[in-house]
Formats: C-alpha cells, structure tokens, sequence
C-alpha cells in the first residue's frame, strides 16, 4: 500500500510569491491535515478537511487556505510568501469518521519551503 | 482545551540506558494519545497509540508507555536505548467533535552516547 506522498519535496521562493503544496493520501483514507513544522514553533496544525470539507483549522492567517478534492488528494496554498514561511509543510492522511478512527495520522515525508 | 507538554528538548542517554521521554497533556475528554518518531528529513511515524483499551501500551522498536490518568501522563519508556533510536519524539492528543484535530508537543530530542 502506498504512503503519503506529497509534492514538491524541496523548493525555493521570493517574499511576496505564492506556493501551492500537494498532498496524495493513502488509499481509502478520506481526511487529509496539513501541519507546519519550524524549530522556534514546532509542529503547528494548519487545517483538517474530509470529504472536500475544512472541518478544523487552525490559528494561521488567512494567506494559508487548502482545499480537497474528490478523490481525497488536497493541496494547500500560501500566498504573498514571508520570510518567517519558511518551513517544513507536513501532510498526514487518516480514516475517515464512522471506520474505527482513532485519530492516528499516517504522515508524508514534507515539503520544504524556502523563502528568500 | 486540549494541549501537550513534554519536559526536556533534549534528553542525552548512554547506548543500553533506560529511555524516559516525558508527557503531559491537557484534555476535557477522554483522549487519544500518541507518541511518533521522527528521524532527520523525514516525517513522523507512529510509535505506539492510547485508545483506552489498555493502560500499558507497547509499541514498535521496544518502546511502551503507561496512560496515567490520575498524573495526565504518558511517558515514553525503553528499557535499552540503541544508537538507532536517536531521533526526535512527538508527543500528541487528539480530540474533537465533527472530525480530529491532533495536537502535538514541542518535540524531545534524544542523543544516544555509545
């Protein structure tokens, strides 16, 4: 069974760009979060969506939005990049409400982003 | 609400020490608790889950940790620490109601000494 995979795995950018981060989760599982791992603040919860819906989200600013599609895959999107973006962007995928869930999260390997 | 705290960033042992990871968490429910690993540019990984089932828990690499409700503890215990077994440890809470949101402590950092 695959894992998570998400793309790209490394990339640079510029203060004021905007990146978008993509995000497959392992087959038949239905709800995707998205975390921001940095040193200063560690792992940060971004949002949780399930079936294309943002069910939980976090306390970032409005610049960091996601989305998922139908086929469960998700990307999240950071415009007007800032320094302080920089960062290691983790996906985890896990089963769905109703399928035993017990909140374990099955993580990608990330995307590193850069800001320059 | 719901919050983890682990006492130490770094925890350094010698190779065949006992590991002891500490962690507190913060929860109005029930919760589900968690320790994952994490080796360098990787993401995390479980280690072993509390669901309420049992109090003592084992997980992988010969790591368990023991639910105490009354201390709202979980440590995370090894009793012979490996080379292999430094990395960085999360640990976690999840709760929620309509979908989960996993909260995650600082992160211990453990150093094994040969």
């Amino acid at each position: 069974k695959a894992g998570v995979t998400q793309t790209p795995r490394y990339l640079i950018k510029t203060r004021g760009q905007q990146v978008t981060l993509s995000c497959s989760p392992i087959s038949g599982h239905r709800s995707v979060s998205w975390y921001q791992q940095t040193p200063g603040q560690g792992l940060q919860f971004l949002f949780e969506y399930f079936s294309e819906t943002q069910r939980n989200k976090g306390n970032f600013p409005g610049r960091f939005s996601g989305r998922q599609f139908s086929n469960s895959r998700s990307e999240m999107n950071v415009s007007t990049l800032e320094l302080g973006d920089s960062a290691l962007y983790l996906c985890a995928s896990s089963l769905g409400p109703g399928q035993s869930n017990t909140g374990e999260l099955f993580f990608g390997e990330g995307s590193r982003l850069t800001v320059l | 609400a719901q919050s983890v705290t682990q006492l130490g960033s770094h925890v350094s042992v010698s190779e065949g020490a006992l590991v002891l990871l500490r962690c507190n968490y913060s929860s109005s429910v029930p919760p589900y608790l968690f320790w994952y690993v994490q080796y360098p540019n990787q993401g995390l990984q479980l280690l072993l889950k509390y669901t309420s089932a049992a109090t003592l828990v084992k997980g992988i690499n010969g790591f368990e940790a023991e639910f105490k409700k009354s201390e709202t503890s979980f440590h995370l215990t090894k009793p012979s620490a490996h080379m292999s077994d430094a990395a960085e440890y999360f640990c976690a809470v999840s709760v929620g109601t309509g979908g989960f949101k996993t909260i995650f402590g600082a992160g211990t950092r453990l150093f094994v000494k040969a």
